[in-house]
């Protein structure tokens, strides 16, 4: 089916690393891109492609994929890095998937 | 410097229209796929539609046949008609730029509320 599937919430200590997870079978031929979301702004994109950081994401963000299951890793997580992440793909459509979210606390 | 500023967003009755805007800045904006997203209040990012260079439109089924994207290259514009709205649409809707490798900027959002 061409759907996303998230964990809705995870809680890592700080400074400690952190595995995002993305499910779906797009996954299997398209890349994730990540996006971090802080409350009342616009989603920001973290990861793209096999694993690359636009310019002025700090390198604890990492992405990895194996099979249907895209990963956003946070090596040495900030307080700054919590924030609601979301996955995003495609299908062989054209059509655009985003996963449902996963809320990240940082304890 | 890419900027997407959205525009056109209000309060609409269920079963009006509503037309969103986006103009574009700091690239070229006729060469880059262009995307709606939409985010409801406390809730997830949802895929609205998008459209290609060649002004191909593509959309979830959730809104097909409702919404008509298009886009205007001479005036680095996005656009968004939204007809026979319901409350679920109701929303910050979201202009974005998919570069080589997805979706890589977004504007600020608009925010449209149906409701009577």
């Amino acid at each position: 089916s061409s759907e996303l599937t998230q964990d809705p919430a995870v809680s890592v200590a700080l400074g400690q690393t952190v595995r995002i997870t993305c499910q779906g079978d797009s996954l299997r031929s398209y890349y994730a891109s990540w996006y971090q979301q802080k409350p009342g702004q616009a989603p920001v994109l973290v990861i793209y492609g096999k694993n690359n950081r636009p310019s002025g994401i700090p390198d604890r963000f990492s992405g990895s994929s194996s099979g249907n299951t895209a990963s956003l890793t946070i090596t040495g997580a900030q307080a700054e890095d919590e924030a609601d992440y979301y996955c995003n793909s495609r299908d062989s459509s054209g059509n655009h998937l985003f996963g449902g979210g996963t809320k990240l606390t940082v304890l | 410097e890419v900027q997407l500023v959205e525009s056109g967003g209000g309060l609409v009755q269920p079963g009006g229209s509503l037309r969103l805007s986006c103009a574009a800045s700091g690239f070229t904006f006729s060469s880059y796929d262009m995307h709606w997203v939409r985010q409801a209040t406390g809730k997830g990012l949802e895929w609205v539609s998008a459209i290609g260079t060649a002004g191909d439109p593509y959309y979830p089924g959730s809104v097909k046949g409702r919404f008509t994207i298009s886009r205007e290259n001479a005036k680095n514009s996005l656009y968004l008609q939204m007809n026979s709205l319901r409350a679920g649409d109701t929303a910050v809707y979201y202009c974005a730029r998919e570069g080589k490798n997805g979706i890589d900027y977004w504007g600020q959002g608009t925010l449209v509320t149906v409701s009577s």
